[in-house]
Formats: structure tokens, C-alpha cells, sequence
């Protein structure tokens, strides 16, 4: 049923390296998120776009940064992995008005 | 401050009981509340989004109420199965801004025991 794909799923890499993450959807949606969600909490919005070549800094201070050069596409890239960007990163699009949000099934993110 | 609040924290409950979530939010002004269900490992999923005018909405075994005047709704599930546990997240919507910012609560984590 996913129409938003998010990869990896599961990411463990070492302090330093350079790590993107992809989000991709077939639904035409202007809207795109990234959200970071740590265990028992709520969901952090870091990143948003109104749509190509528009991008907006959320509420959660983030060392990352995104692109939106197609529709379909929202990259995440952290230039420098740390192990306090260890975390589940959620990508979401839509949810314009009275819609719903549809959310990809995450990248889960380890930083040794 | 605007804030969502969910009740329980967790909640354990056998199969085939009926159980109700609480959400009560400071968010102003209003556009609507969502509820999503958070499987383990994947990404919320829509459950129900209902806007100041309606007070209840059903999808299924899920029924969710709103009573904007006090700010509070609940999500009832009805006849719980096994495949119900997971977590349950309100989030409301503003409409201070073109965004319609989202204010997300921390979730209730239903367990349904056989």
C-alpha cells in the first residue's frame, strides 16, 4: 500500500561520514516532511518543502540539511554523522488542509 | 503554549476487550485532529481526521470523538485483536499558518495480550 519509500530502513555507520537519506513518492504530493522520532516521544519536524526547489527549516534544530529538485524525491544529508544524530528519521508528504499525512516506514540511524 | 496531551502513557488490554484513548490539546486556533496507529517499526498511518464541526468519526472497530469546547478527544476501539497493538499518536492542526502546523503528542502504546 506504501506510496512514500524510505531507504535505508536500518543505517549503522561510523562518526564522520558523510550519510543521506533518501525519501521518494508517487503521489504527486507538493507537501514533503522529515521528522525525527527517538523512543517514547513525540515526532519533531526538522525539515519541510512547499514543493521544488523550496525548503524550510521545522521546529527541531538539525544539523541536516534537504533538497528538493523533483516532485517525487526529498533528500536528507548529514555531512558529518555524530553519534546525537542517532535517531528514527520519518518522511512524510501531504497532509494539506483536511488531508492526511502519509508517512514512510523510516530510516532507523546509528552512529558509532 | 500549544500542547498535545495523550492518556494513557501504555495500556495493556486482552483480545476482544474494548478500550478508550485520551487526548486533550492547547492548540489554538483549531483546524482538525488526526489520530494515526504506529505499528512497530513502520510509519503512522491515518486512522481518522475530523475538523471542529464533527464530534465523532468511525473507521472500522476505531471510533474517535472530539469535543471542541473542551478541547478533549478519544479514540475507542471496540473488540481489540492482536494486531491492534501498536502505537496510538494525536495530532492536532493549526490554521495560524499556510503550513497548518501539526502539534504531535507522545502516543499511547496499546499492548493486546491473547
Amino acid at each position: 500500500e506504501a506510496d512514500i519509500y524510505q531507504t535505508p530502513r536500518y543505517l549503522v555507520i561510523g562518526t564522520g561520514k558523510k550519510i543521506t537519506l533518501e525519501c521518494s513518492q508517487t503521489m504527486g504530493h507538493d507537501k514533503m516532511y522529515w521528522y525525527q522520532q527517538d523512543p517514547g516521544m513525540e515526532l519533531h519536524l526538522i525539515h519541510y518543502s512547499y514543493g521544488v526547489n523550496s525548503t524550510e527549516k521545522g521546529d527541531l534544530s538539525s544539523e541536516s540539511t534537504v533538497s528538493r529538485i523533483r516532485t517525487e524525491h526529498f533528500p536528507l544529508t548529514l555531512e558529518s554523522a555524530r553519534p546525537s544524530h542517532t535517531s528514527q528519521y520519518l518522511c512524510a508528504s501531504g497532509g494539506q488542509g483536511h488531508q492526511p499525512q502519509h508517512f514512510g516506514d523510516g530510516t532507523r540511524l546509528s552512529i558509532l | 503554549k500549544n500542547q498535545v496531551e495523550q492518556s494513557p502513557q501504555s495500556l495493556i488490554i486482552l483480545e476482544g476487550k474494548n478500550c478508550t484513548l485520551q487526548c486533550n490539546y492547547t492548540v489554538s486556533p483549531f483546524s482538525n485532529l488526526r489520530w494515526y496507529k504506529q505499528d512497530t517499526g513502520r510509519g503512522p498511518v491515518s486512522l481518522t481526521i475530523m475538523t471542529f464541526s464533527e464530534n465523532t468519526k468511525s473507521n472500522g472497530r476505531y471510533t474517535a470523538t472530539l469535543d471542541a469546547d473542551t478541547k478533549q478527544s478519544s479514540l475507542h476501539i471496540t473488540a481489540s485483536q492482536l494486531s491492534d497493538s501498536a502505537s496510538y499518536i494525536c495530532v492536532v492542526s493549526d490554521r495560524g499558518s499556510t503550513l497548518g502546523r501539526l502539534y504531535f503528542g507522545r502516543g499511547t502504546q496499546l499492548t493486546v495480550w491473547p
